[in-house]
């Protein structure tokens, strides 16, 4: 069964500091992978995707996310964290009638 | 802005009132989801609509009724709760299930608490 581990429950960095988010997934077949980011309140927003290609993908708010088959791992990074991106981070894996989510990262962002 | 709407964004209930969450896109996606999120917790996925038929039910509580009258709406009918069933419940969407086309779009929520 498919399933998907985020090592950091809680993560601070100081704004203008590089970041990454670990995620590790366990999946039968070609992963289906998304980082999806929630506000307090709020509901998940896309941040990135990957299905197949290349390994490096973009996303929105500069981020990216490297795809490592041989690490069964999909970690997403930013170069410089906005005051802005402070939020609970979810890597997810699966098609979507069967998408199982990390127990999310929460990134504090130190002025 | 989320193309995902959901109302209420907030409900307070009572655990013998009946009430319902209503859901809607128009984006001609085929496939939407309810899923239930407690604080600080991953979303859990609940019912899964394609074609407007309920293709999965994760064995839910038959005190959550879902009901897609169209391929653009979705409810979610509310009755009987226990507190414990307070939480942010959330609608999804896809253009259909599976694979490449499985990118879920989200609503923000409707966050309900059972008195």
């Amino acid at each position: 069964a498919q399933s998907v581990t985020q090592p950091d429950i809680h993560i601070t960095v100081s704004e203008g500091a590089s970041l990454e988010l670990r995620c590790n997934y366990s999946y039968g077949a070609t992963p289906y992978l998304f980082w999806y980011v929630q506000s307090p309140g709020q509901g998940l927003q896309l941040l990135l995707k990957y299905f197949s290609g290349d390994t490096l993908v973009q996303g929105i708010k500069g981020f990216e996310a490297e795809f490592k088959r041989s690490q069964s791992s999909f970690n997403l990074r930013k170069p410089s964290v906005h005051w802005s991106d402070a939020a609970e981070y979810f890597c997810a894996v699966g098609p979507s009638n069967d998408m199982r989510f990390g127990a999310g990262t929460r990134l504090t962002v130190k002025p | 802005d989320t193309e995902v709407t959901q109302t209420p964004k907030h409900l307070v209930m009572g655990m013998t009132n009946k009430k319902s969450l209503k859901c809607e896109q128009h984006m001609g996606h085929r496939a939407m989801y309810w899923y239930k999120q407690k604080a600080k917790k991953p979303p859990e996925l609940m019912f899964v609509y394609s074609y407007e038929k309920l293709s999965i039910n994760e064995s839910v509580p038959s005190r959550f009724s879902p009901e897609c009258p169209n391929s653009s709406l979705l409810n979610l009918h509310l009755h009987a709760l226990q507190p414990e069933d307070s939480a942010l419940y959330l609608c999804a969407s896809s253009q259909s299930t599976g694979g490449r086309t499985g990118e879920l779009f989200f609503g923000e929520g409707s966050r309900l608490t059972v008195l």
